[in-house]
């Protein structure tokens, strides 16, 4: 299994759309959980920090499953400027930070 | 100027030439990062500082030379590259290392002619 994994997509999604997907990790040890988005040609922004009790922010709810080890970033109300690829980062061995490969979305109009 | 600065936003050099990178980082952050990222692949850590000390080095070619004179700014130095070398160098800060979040700047784009 890799270390952190992300189905790469493309999600193509009508506006208005709900959306989500998720990311596995591999090591049952991390404790650290973030989604980053990044646009075409531009650095990665930090989303948001996954706790472990779950945490939204406006429409954007990050949740963590420890027992089968992945992340999920749900998106309600997709707007066109969500688009964008969303990257999953885990802490694995030795406190390294882990990118997944990133997931594409689309959002159509 | 705020958050974490890159330059040059673009760098076209060839072989033989010797250029460096320079970030730069005013978010009072002690750990700052150097990653590149290729078409199609993810991030992948090149070089790891916290309070001027590198602390990992992601068994990177010695073309890539790095060096923090200082919590706030950190250069990667680069000579003689090869064609596979060109891809986005992003510069990275965190209150401390990992796994605090992190702020990335805009990133080199680098073309190795």
């Amino acid at each position: 299994r890799k270390e952190v994994e992300q189905d790469p997509g493309p999600f193509n999604v009508p506006e208005g759309a709900t959306v989500a997907f998720n990311c596995t990790y591999s090591n049952s040890a991390s404790q650290s959980f973030f989604w980053y988005r990044q646009d075409c040609r531009k650095e990665p922004k930090l989303l948001m920090s996954v706790y472990s009790s779950g945490n939204e922010d406006g429409r954007f709810t990050a949740q963590l499953n420890r027992a089968s080890q992945y992340i999920s970033l749900l998106i309600r109300d997709s707007k066109l400027s969500d688009s964008a690829t969303y990257l999953c980062v885990v802490n694995a061995r030795d406190d390294k930070i882990i990118f997944g490969k990133g997931t594409r979305l689309h959002i159509l109009p | 100027e705020t958050g974490v600065t890159q330059t040059p936003r673009h760098l076209v050099m060839g072989m033989t030439n010797k250029k460096s990178l320079k970030c730069e980082q005013h978010l009072g952050h002690n750990a700052m990062y150097w990653y590149k990222q290729s078409a199609k692949k993810p991030l992948e850590l090149m070089f790891v500082y916290s309070l001027e000390e590198r602390v990992e080095n992601n068994s990177v070619p010695s073309r890539f030379s790095p060096e923090c004179p200082n919590s706030s700014h950190l250069f990667l130095h680069l000579h003689t590259l090869q064609p596979e070398d060109s891809a986005l160098y992003l510069c990275a800060s965190s209150q401390d290392l990992r796994p605090y979040e992190q702020y990335f700047g805009p990133g080199t784009r680098l073309t190795v002619t």
